[in-house]
C-alpha cells in the first residue's frame, strides 16, 4: 500500500525567501504526482502535475521535481509571499487506477 | 479544467441522520471520486464512482454507510448514513481532467452534533 509522507509538517518563513517542501513515497509504481495547495476553510487547487515519465514542471515561481528511483518529489518556491500561505499537499496516483493517495501536508505562513 | 460544484457547502446534522450531499460537474467525465478529509486530516479516498456500475469502495468504507449514485457523466451523490460525531468531516468530489489533472470541488463541511 502506497504511503506518502510529507517534511517539514509546518514552516514559517520571512517573505522573500525561497524554500522546498519535500514529498517522499514508499512505492516508485506511480502514474503520476501532483500538488495543491489548500487554503483554510476552502477546496483544494491543483499546482502542478508531474507525469511518471517526467522529471520537472515549473509553474511561475513554482518548481516540482520527481525522482521515482528515490521515492521522492520536491516543491521549490521561489520568492516567498505572504499569499503563499496555506497547506502543501501532495498527492499521488498508481499505476492502473486515477484515485490519489495524499500525504499529511506542510502548513506554510509566508511572514510579511 | 474542470469547474465542481457541491451542495450542501455545509451543514450542523443529528446523530442518527442521513445526509445527501450533491457533486455536479461542468463537463461530462467517466471517473469521480469522493474523499473525506477529518479534522486536522489529510484527505482519504472513500470510493470511485463510475457511471453506470457500482461504486468501488475502499477499505475502512462501506455501501451501507456510504451509498454513493452517479445516475450519469454530470453528476454523483454520496450519503453519509446513520451519523455519528466521528462523521464531522469536509467531503469532497474530484474528477480527472485533461491530462489527468484531478480536480476538486469546494467541499462539505460536516458537523454531527
Amino acid at each position: 500500500k502506497q504511503e506518502v509522507t510529507q517534511i517539514p509538517a509546518a514552516l514559517s518563513v520571512p517573505e522573500g525567501e525561497n524554500l522546498v517542501l519535500n514529498c517522499s513515497f514508499t512505492d516508485s509504481a506511480i502514474y503520476n504526482l501532483q500538488w495543491f495547495r489548500q487554503d483554510p476553510g476552502k477546496g483544494l487547487t491543483s499546482l502542478l502535475l508531474i507525469q511518471s515519465s517526467q522529471r520537472e514542471q515549473t509553474s511561475g515561481r513554482l518548481n516540482a521535481s520527481l525522482d521515482k528511483s528515490s521515492g521522492r518529489s520536491t516543491l521549490y518556491i521561489a520568492a516567498s509571499q505572504p499569499g503563499d500561505s496555506a497547506t502543501y499537499l501532495c498527492a499521488l496516483a498508481d499505476t492502473g487506477r486515477r484515485a490519489l493517495t495524499f500525504g499529511s501536508g506542510t502548513r506554510l505562513q509566508v511572514q510579511p | 479544467s474542470a469547474v465542481i460544484s457541491q451542495k450542501p457547502s455545509r451543514d450542523i446534522c443529528q446523530r442518527g441522520t442521513s445526509l445527501t450531499i450533491q457533486c455536479q460537474v461542468d463537463s461530462q467525465v467517466t471517473m469521480m471520486f469522493w474523499y473525506r478529509q477529518q479534522p486536522g486530516q489529510s484527505l482519504t479516498l472513500i470510493a470511485t464512482a463510475n457511471q453506470g456500475s457500482e461504486a468501488t469502495y475502499e477499505s475502512g468504507f462501506v455501501i451501507d454507510k456510504f451509498p454513493i449514485s452517479r445516475p450519469n457523466l454530470t453528476f454523483s451523490t454520496l450519503t453519509v448514513s446513520n451519523m455519528s460525531p466521528e462523521d464531522s468531516s469536509i467531503y469532497l468530489c474530484s474528477v480527472g481532467g485533461r491530462g489527468e489533472t484531478q480536480y476538486f470541488g469546494p467541499g462539505t463541511r460536516l458537523l454531527v452534533l
